[in-house]
C-alpha cells in the first residue's frame, strides 16, 4: 500500500510569489490534514477535510492560504501571495476512520527568500 | 484534548530498553493515547496507541497506569534508527479528530 505522498519535496520561492503543494492520501482515506511546522515551533494544524468538504479549518492562518480537495482525492495548498514567515515544512496526513492512527507524508520543505 | 507532559531529552545505550515517559493527569475516559515519532527530515510515524489496556505491536509496547494518568513508550532493543523525537498526544479521536503536537522527548540512541 502507497503511504501519503507530497510534492514537491522542497520548493524555495521569492516573497510575493505563488506556490500550490500537493498531497496524495492513502487510497481510500477520507479524512485528510494538512499540518505545518515553521522553524523552531511544534507542529501545528491547519485544515481538515472529510472527503471533499471542509471540516475544520481552524487553523489556517489567514486568508493568503487556500486549500481545495476536489472530488475527495488528492488535496492541493495554495500560498498566495507567499511571505517569509510562511517558511517551514507543512505535512499532510490522512485516515481511514475515527479511531484508525493518521498516517503522514514526509512534507514539503518551503523556504520564502 | 488533553495536555501531555514529556521530558524533553533522553539518551539510551543501542541494544537496551528505552522507556519514554508521559503525563496526562487530565485525561477524560474517553481519550485515546497515541505515541507518533518524528525521524529527521521525515514526517512523523505512527507508533502505537491505547485506551486503558497495556498494548504492544511489533515496534513498540505502551504501558498506561491503571488511574490512566500516565504512561510510558517501551522500545524494547533500541538501534540507532531509533533516534528521534517522540511524541505523546492524548486525543478523542486520531482519526478524526486534529492531532495537538507538544515539543515531544528527543531520544539519542548511543552506540
Amino acid at each position: 500500500e502507497a503511504g501519503v505522498t507530497q510534492f514537491p519535496s522542497h520548493s524555495v520561492i521569492e516573497k510575493g510569489q505563488t506556490v500550490t503543494l500537493r498531497c496524495d492520501p492513502i487510497s481510500g482515506h477520507d479524512n485528510l490534514y494538512w499540518y505545518r511546522r515553521v522553524m523552531g515551533k511544534e507542529i501545528k494544524f491547519l485544515l481538515h477535510f472529510v472527503k471533499e468538504s471542509k471540516q475544520d479549518e481552524s487553523g489556517m492562518p489567514n486568508n493568503r492560504f487556500l486549500a481545495e480537495r476536489t472530488g475527495g482525492t488528492y488535496s492541493t495548498l495554495k500560498v498566495q501571495p507567499a511571505e517569509l514567515e510562511d517558511s517551514g515544512v507543512y505535512f499532510c496526513a490522512s485516515s481511514q476512520v475515527q479511531n484508525q492512527p493518521q498516517h503522514f507524508g514526509d512534507g514539503t520543505r518551503l523556504s520564502i527568500l | 484534548d488533553a495536555k501531555t507532559t514529556q521530558p524533553p531529552s533522553m539518551d539510551c545505550a543501542e541494544g537496551r530498553a528505552a522507556n519514554l515517559p508521559c503525563n496526562h493527569s487530565t485525561i477524560s475516559g474517553n481519550e485515546y493515547v497515541y505515541w507518533y515519532r518524528q525521524i529527521h527530515s521525515q514526517g512523523p510515524q505512527y507508533i502505537i496507541h491505547g485506551l486503558k489496556n497495556n498494548e504492544t505491536n511489533e515496534m513498540a509496547s505502551l504501558i498506561i497506569t491503571e488511574d490512566r494518568k500516565s504512561s510510558t513508550l517501551i522500545l524494547p532493543h533500541a538501534t540507532l534508527r531509533d533516534t528521534a523525537v517522540y511524541y505523546c498526544i492524548v486525543t478523542l479521536s486520531a482519526g478524526n479528530t486534529p492531532l495537538v503536537f507538544g515539543k515531544g522527548t528527543r531520544l539519542s540512541v548511543i552506540a
